[in-house]
């Protein structure tokens, strides 16, 4: 198993400019989540899907967009950047839910000038 | 408002001791307390979880406590070694939600 997997590692936007961070996992697992840290405020989360089909707003979700159209694939779809979103994004995934373990991704490292 | 609060200053502490981490948390009531280590450059990684009905749960040499009263969860690594160093966050579902809320991580060095 790959285990959850994020694309891309890096990436520079220009403001204004509009990306997709991608995350999949092959565990079958039905809860995902996405994730911000920044230095000094921890993870902090942005959206999370409990199935297919099904999304739900986090703590911080404003300027970001998610959709669950099958099981394995989460992806967070930043519409407008801003350099606020600067950051490093974490997806995770757990089996049913948010009382159980969270296997992470590796992040994507986001800049935006 | 609510708030998970870990020490924000770095522990340091020596080689073969034990080290504490404290996780405390307001306005909230969890029925479930987690721990993740992360490494610089790299996702966290589950190590423990906690019931708010269980006290205490122990791994090798990790221990986690949980008072509900207190709202406090202590986190415990004995015989500390330089491979532990690494930052430690806490988490907590919010009840009635299926959200899981992280605290800032507390930085652990162990020198030898």
């Amino acid at each position: 198993n790959a285990g959850v997997t994020q694309t891309p590692k890096f990436q520079v936007l220009k403001t204004g400019q509009s990306m997709t961070l991608q995350c999949a996992q092959d565990m079958n697992h039905e809860y995902m989540s996405w994730y911000r840290q920044d230095p000094g405020m921890g993870l902090r989360l942005i959206h999370y899907s409990v199935g297919a089909g099904i999304t739900d707003q986090g703590e911080v979700p404003n300027g970001y967009n998610v959709s669950r159209s099958t099981t394995e694939d989460f992806p967070l779809r930043l519409l407008s950047a801003a350099p606020s979103q600067t950051s490093v994004y974490f997806c995770a995934s757990s089996l049913e839910g948010a009382r159980e373990t969270q296997y992470f991704g590796p992040g994507t490292r986001l800049l935006v000038l | 408002s609510q708030k998970i609060e870990q020490n924000s200053e770095a522990l340091n502490i020596q080689e073969g001791k034990t080290a504490t981490l404290t996780c405390n948390y307001t306005n909230y009531s969890p029925a479930y307390l987690q721990w993740y280590r992360q490494d610089p450059g790299r996702g966290p990684v589950f190590l423990l979880l906690i019931r708010e009905n269980e006290k205490e749960k122990r791994k090798e040499r990790l221990k986690v406590t949980f008072d509900t009263t207190l709202k406090q969860s202590l986190f415990h690594i004995t015989a500390s070694q330089p491979a532990d160093s690494a930052t430690y966050l806490c988490a907590l579902d919010k009840r009635g939600t299926d959200k899981l809320i992280f605290g800032t991580g507390t930085r652990l060095q162990v020198f030898p």
